[in-house]
This record gives C-alpha cells, sequence and structure tokens, in this order.
C-alpha cells in the first residue's frame, strides 16, 4: 500500500506491563524508522532498519525496548517493563532505498502509548 | 543547544497571507532537507524535500536552502484555514543509507478566515 500502517492506534497499560507496537511500511521501501514523540513536538529517533537489518539503534533504551522487521511481517516495536515516562506516541515511518532519488520519509499515523 | 532550532510560534496570519517558516541548524554534514505539516493527533504530512543548497517548488509551497548560513525556509503563498497546523522541518546527514531525521520542534502556525 501508499501508507505507513500502524497498529493499534491507542495502548493503555499499567505499569510494569509489556507493551507492543506494529508497523508495515510502504510496499518496495526498504527503511524503517521509529521515533518518539513526547512533550508535544519533539520527535526523539529510537532505531532504524535497513530491510530486516538494524540500521542505526543509537537513540534505543536498551535496557527495555527491542525491535524487530522480519521478513513478511510488519515491523514491532516492544517495550518491557513499561514505565510511566514511555507514555508518548511512537511514530514508525518509511523510505526508499538510497539509489532512489524520492527520499521523503512518510510517516504512520502513530500509536499513543498511555501508561497508567 | 539543539541542531536544530525553529521558533515554535504560534505564528497567526490572516487567510491570503504569505507566510515565511524558518530553521537554522549547526551541523555542517546535514544534506537532506523535508518539511512536514503535523494536524493535531495526527502523524506528521511530509510536505517539501529538498537535497543541498537551492529552491524548490510545488503549487503554494516554496522551500528554500541555504547552505552557507544553515537556514532553511518554507513559504506558503495564499494561506488558507486549513494551512493551520504544526510545520516541522527535519534534516539528514548524507552519508551512506537513509539517516535518521533531526527535527526542529515545530512552529504552530494559524490562519484567521
Amino acid at each position: 500500500g501508499e501508507e505507513v500502517a500502524q497498529t493499534p492506534k491507542h495502548l493503555v497499560r499499567g505499569e510494569g506491563q509489556k507493551a507492543k507496537l506494529y508497523c508495515a511500511p510502504i510496499k518496495g521501501h526498504s527503511y524503517v524508522f521509529w521515533y518518539q514523540q513526547v512533550l508535544k513536538n519533539e520527535f526523539k529517533f529510537l532505531i532504524s532498519f535497513q530491510n530486516e537489518n538494524v540500521f542505526d539503534e543509537t537513540g534505543m533504551p536498551k535496557e527495555r525496548f527491542s525491535a524487530k522487521c522480519l521478513p513478511n511481517s510488519p515491523c514491532s516495536l516492544e517495550i518491557q517493563a513499561t514505565k510511566l515516562e514511555d507514555s508518548a506516541v511512537y511514530f514508525c515511518a518509511s523510505s526508499q532505498p538510497e539509489d532512489r532519488d524520492d527520499y521523503g520519509y512518510t510517516f504512520g499515523s502513530g500509536t499513543r502509548l498511555t501508561v497508567v | 543547544q539543539k541542531e536544530v532550532e525553529q521558533d515554535p510560534g504560534p505564528l497567526s496570519v490572516p487567510e491570503g497571507a504569505i507566510v515565511s517558516l524558518n530553521c537554522t541548524y549547526s551541523n555542517s554534514a546535514f544534506q537532506y532537507f523535508m518539511w512536514y505539516r503535523q494536524y493535531s493527533r495526527k502523524g506528521p504530512e511530509l510536505l517539501m524535500y529538498t537535497y543541498s543548497s537551492g529552491n524548490k517548488e510545488d503549487g503554494r509551497f516554496t522551500a528554500q536552502v541555504d547552505k552557507s548560513s544553515k537556514y532553511i525556509s518554507l513559504f506558503i503563498r495564499d494561506s488558507q484555514p486549513s494551512d493551520s497546523a504544526t510545520y516541522l522541518c527535519a534534516m539528514s546527514v548524507g552519508t551512506t543509507g537513509r539517516r535518521a531525521l533531526t527535527f526542529g520542534s515545530g512552529t504552530r502556525l494559524q490562519v484567521q478566515p
């Protein structure tokens, strides 16, 4: 499809519970990015994939966060033992391979995670 | 100091006005520059992207990049109430592969009918 599909739209978890978010990139896009948006408009980069391989994980909190992009499956972002501070909107974006001239990054509509 | 600075606004203009939105940045390695529009509780929508310096026009939107000054702009002509949203600049370095975007904090625009 021509949109980045994120599920679920909303997720409520009690502190200490696990949260799992999903992202289906645009077909043909080989890069996937995860961002966390907190405090109005602050975007924090978490991790990116080139196909199923981790490309850049410099923003990823290693202790409780993990992510995967497996062939023929939506990409996922998992948070073990959620904390109140994990409450945010999590966005996924995808982009074409670098040999293409279209280098715009397309974002999904986000998953709003609320930890209570 | 943040790598990308953007005036948060709000910027309020009358319908039909020309809007100028700007960002400055400090990392000279940035090569790809984008502008996104984000409505409340929605995902960012890509408006324009440019590579290196220069201008690009698409309908009512014009993006300008001045790498010598580390300054980028988005102009919106004949602004409409439907343009009311938060505008985010974003940029990435030009090394191998698609690199993560660094965002400005966004400018909230209100177009008054």
